[in-house]
């Protein structure tokens, strides 16, 4: 149960696009197309962004995207806003019917 | 509307045991899977067990043998029985309505576990 493997850190001026990588296996990301991101603010409970690969839950911004290619699925924002700045994680269905987080990125608007 | 609230949560001894309780209303728990997720003071999420509508259960190896997570459909309430407690599950826990699919999106607001002497 290795978690999943994401940068630390990931900064872009307001209006830029930033993406952010989470990669697993085959066992994980590769396999399923069950992997979502979630946004979390200091002190909150962390927010659905997008699941199942590319499906962006009603409310959340067209500005949010996913995908995935192999093993590393990937978190654009486009037109990065003030108000993205946070922390974003990952998650993955497994072959052993467990779920895997990455470690998070902390995106900073410059 | 749907709502998760957890309970439970406090200071305990190394060696102690706890239940957490995730009270569920808006929807039927034993329809979906629900997961504990845990969050350690200034690190990231780290998912911690998972039942899914069938009944089955799985675990995070770090919490395997020490930790059990059910359900009561008559309560609609998921439980995390944790055993023999350690420093290193000082964490918020907190319980989430799936977490990759369509139904996810729904967590609860944490409850704090605090491991110490």
């Amino acid at each position: 149960q290795s978690a999943l493997t994401q940068p630390a850190s990931v900064s872009g001026s307001p209006g830029q696009s930033i993406t952010i990588s989470c990669t697993g296996t085959s066992s994980d990301v590769g396999g399923y197309d069950y992997v979502s991101w979630y946004l979390q603010h200091p002190g909150k409970a962390p927010k659905l962004m997008i699941y199942e690969v590319s499906n962006r839950p009603s409310g959340v911004s067209n500005r949010f995207s996913g995908s995935k290619s192999g093993n590393t699925a990937s978190l654009t924002i486009s037109g990065l806003q003030a108000e993205d700045e946070a922390d974003y994680y990952c998650n993955s269905h497994t072959s052993g019917s467990t779920v895997v987080f990455g470690g998070g990125t902390k995106v900073t608007v410059l | 509307e749907v709502q998760l609230v957890e309970s439970g949560g406090g200071l305990i001894q190394p060696g102690g045991s706890l239940r957490l309780s995730c009270a569920a209303s808006g929807f039927t728990v034993s329809s979906y899977y629900m997961s504990w997720v845990r969050q350690a003071p200034g690190k990231g999420l780290e998912w911690v067990s998972i039942i899914y509508s069938g009944g089955s259960t799985y675990y995070a190896d770090s919490v395997k043998g020490r930790f059990t997570m059910s359900r009561d459909n008559s309560k609609n309430t998921v439980y995390l029985q944790m055993n023999n407690l350690r420093a290193e599950d000082t964490a918020v826990y907190y319980c989430a309505r799936a977490l990759y699919s369509s139904d996810a999106g729904f967590w609860g607001q944490g409850t704090l576990v605090t491991v110490s002497s």
